[in-house]
C-alpha cells in the first residue's frame, strides 16, 4: 500500500488561515469517510484533531476543521496560533481493510 | 480516560526478535469497545501504521510486514504485544501503541507515549 500525499511544508502568520492536503486514491481517501488527522509535537505521541473527515474530537479547538472532495481530503487551521506549529498527519482506511498515513506535513507558524 | 504504555528493550540486535508490550488502563482490553494497534516512526521519518487487533484474536497487518509481525492479547493482564522477527537497522524507530473505539477502529484515539527500539550490534 502506498503513503498517502500530503505537502512536506507549509507555513503561515499569526491569524492565518492554512489548509493542508491529503491525496489518496479511491481504494482509500476516496472510497471511505474514515480520513483521520493527527498533530504531533517534536518528542511527543500524535494527538488525534479531526476523525471522520470532519468531525472534532471533544476538547479540540473549533479552529480545526476537515473536508474531502474526491480522493483529497484537506484540514484547515484557521486564526492560526503559535502552539500550532508541528507536524501533521492524515490517514485512511483502505479497501484491504488495513490503515494508511500520509507522509506528514511540517506547518511553521513564521 | 484509556491510557496505554509501551515497554520493552530499548535495543536489539540484528536478526533477533523485537518484542514489545503494551499496558492499557483505564479501559479493558477484552470489552469488545475497542480496537489495539501498534504504530512506528522511524527518526526523523513519518508514521507507518503496524497492525491492529480485537480483543477475539481478529488481527491485520500491513502488507509490508506482515511475514515478520505477529499481535497477541493478554486480557489476563490487560495487555497487549507486539513480535517483530528478523530485524535489520530499518527497523530503528519508535513504537507507539494505540486504541481505537470499535466503532472505527481506523481513528486513533488513545495513544502510549511511544519507546525507541534500536537495532544494532
Amino acid at each position: 500500500q502506498s503513503a498517502l500525499t500530503q505537502p512536506a511544508s507549509v507555513s503561515g502568520t499569526p491569524g492565518q488561515s492554512i489548509t493542508i492536503s491529503c491525496t489518496g486514491t479511491s481504494s482509500d481517501v476516496g472510497g471511505y469517510n474514515s480520513v483521520s488527522w493527527y498533530q504531533q509535537h517534536p518528542g511527543k505521541a500524535p494527538k488525534l484533531m479531526i476523525y471522520e473527515v470532519s468531525n472534532r474530537p471533544s476538547g479540540v479547538s473549533n479552529r480545526f476543521s476537515g473536508s474531502k472532495s474526491g480522493n483529497t481530503a484537506s484540514l484547515t487551521i484557521s486564526g492560526l496560533q503559535a502552539e500550532d506549529e508541528a507536524d501533521y498527519y492524515c490517514n485512511s482506511y483502505t479497501t484491504s481493510s488495513t490503515v494508511v498515513f500520509g507522509g506528514g506535513t511540517k506547518l511553521t507558524v513564521l | 480516560q484509556v491510557q496505554l504504555q509501551e515497554s520493552g528493550p530499548g535495543l536489539v540486535k540484528p536478526s533477533q526478535t523485537l518484542s514489545l508490550t503494551c499496558t492499557v488502563s483505564g479501559g479493558s482490553i477484552s470489552s469488545g469497545d475497542y480496537y489495539w494497534s501498534w504504530i512506528r516512526q522511524p527518526p526523523g521519518k513519518g508514521l507507518e501504521w503496524i497492525a491492529y487487533m480485537y480483543y477475539s484474536g481478529s488481527t491485520y497487518y500491513n502488507p509490508s510486514l506482515k511475514s515478520r509481525v505477529t499481535i497477541s492479547v493478554d486480557t489476563s493482564k490487560n495487555q497487549f504485544s507486539l513480535k517483530l522477527g528478523s530485524v535489520t537497522a530499518a527497523d530503528t524507530a519508535v513504537y507507539y501503541c494505540a486504541g481505537s473505539y470499535s466503532s472505527s477502529w481506523y481513528t486513533l484515539v488513545y495513544w502510549g507515549q511511544g519507546t525507541l527500539v534500536t537495532v544494532s550490534s
